[in-house]
């Protein structure tokens, strides 16, 4: 158990919709990340906060959104969604230090009929 | 160009032979990190090993050990004695500057069956 939880596991739902993933970072952990996992591109970095404010951005949408609450859950907003949007979707956290590794909650599986 | 490199799509082993998944890296930083990942079939992603840039030493957790050269940009993950559960994908990542604020970039990875 990484201490990262992912809600929900799993997400069916139709194009053109919206859906909101929720990630609760392991205890003492200020930094949450964002990550899309797919066949076709691998592992994406979509978005980091730390500390309730936005650090990094990657291959992110614009149809995408998210936020850190002052609790420092994270949520990742996908709106009209897409055929492409199917993927595994990853929050991680970690702790201050370049030594520190993300761990990973187990994911959002998200299917777009 | 790809900041990581793993050449290797898939690997095959047999139960309790080592096996050497490849991981290249291209950075300019003096100061990253390196770390390993796997990913069984269940999907979750699960933290190996980690090694720094200004490590003498190569790093080692468990059968899990770090073959890093530094001058070839190199971090080959070992492992020794292979188990049927390790049969899964194994992720190398890299964390560039040592702030330790930065994010992490990912291979492609590499698939690893271990067989009886």
């Amino acid at each position: 158990d990484s201490g990262v939880t992912q809600t929900p596991k799993h997400l069916i739902t139709a194009t053109g919709q919206r859906v909101t993933l929720r990630c609760s970072p392991r205890s003492g952990d200020l930094s949450v990340y964002w990550y899309q996992q797919s066949l076709d591109q691998g592992l994406q970095f979509l978005i980091q906060y730390y500390n309730g404010e936005e650090r990094a951005k990657g291959n992110i949408l614009e149809r995408f959104s998210a936020q850190q609450f002052p609790d420092l859950h994270s949520e990742l907003n996908l709106s009209s969604l897409e055929l492409g949007d199917s993927a595994l979707y990853f929050c991680a956290s970690d702790r201050i230090g370049s030594g520190q590794p993300q761990h990973f909650g187990d994911g959002t599986r998200l299917s777009i009929l | 160009a790809q900041k990581i490199t793993q050449t290797q799509p898939g690997m095959f082993v047999q139960e309790k032979e080592a096996v050497t998944l490849d991981c290249t890296y291209d950075t300019s930083d003096q100061s990253y990190g390196l770390f390993w990942y796997k990913q069984p079939s269940s999907g979750e992603m699960i933290f190996l090993i980690y090694q720094g840039s200004y490590d003498e030493q190569n790093a080692t957790e468990g059968r899990y050990s770090l073959n890093f050269q530094k001058a070839r940009k190199s971090a080959n993950l070992v492992i020794s004695a292979s188990q049927l559960g390790d049969s899964a994908m194994y992720f190398c990542a890299m964390r560039e500057g040592g702030s330790g604020y930065s994010t992490l970039t990912f291979g492609k990875g590499t698939m690893l069956l271990v067989s009886p």
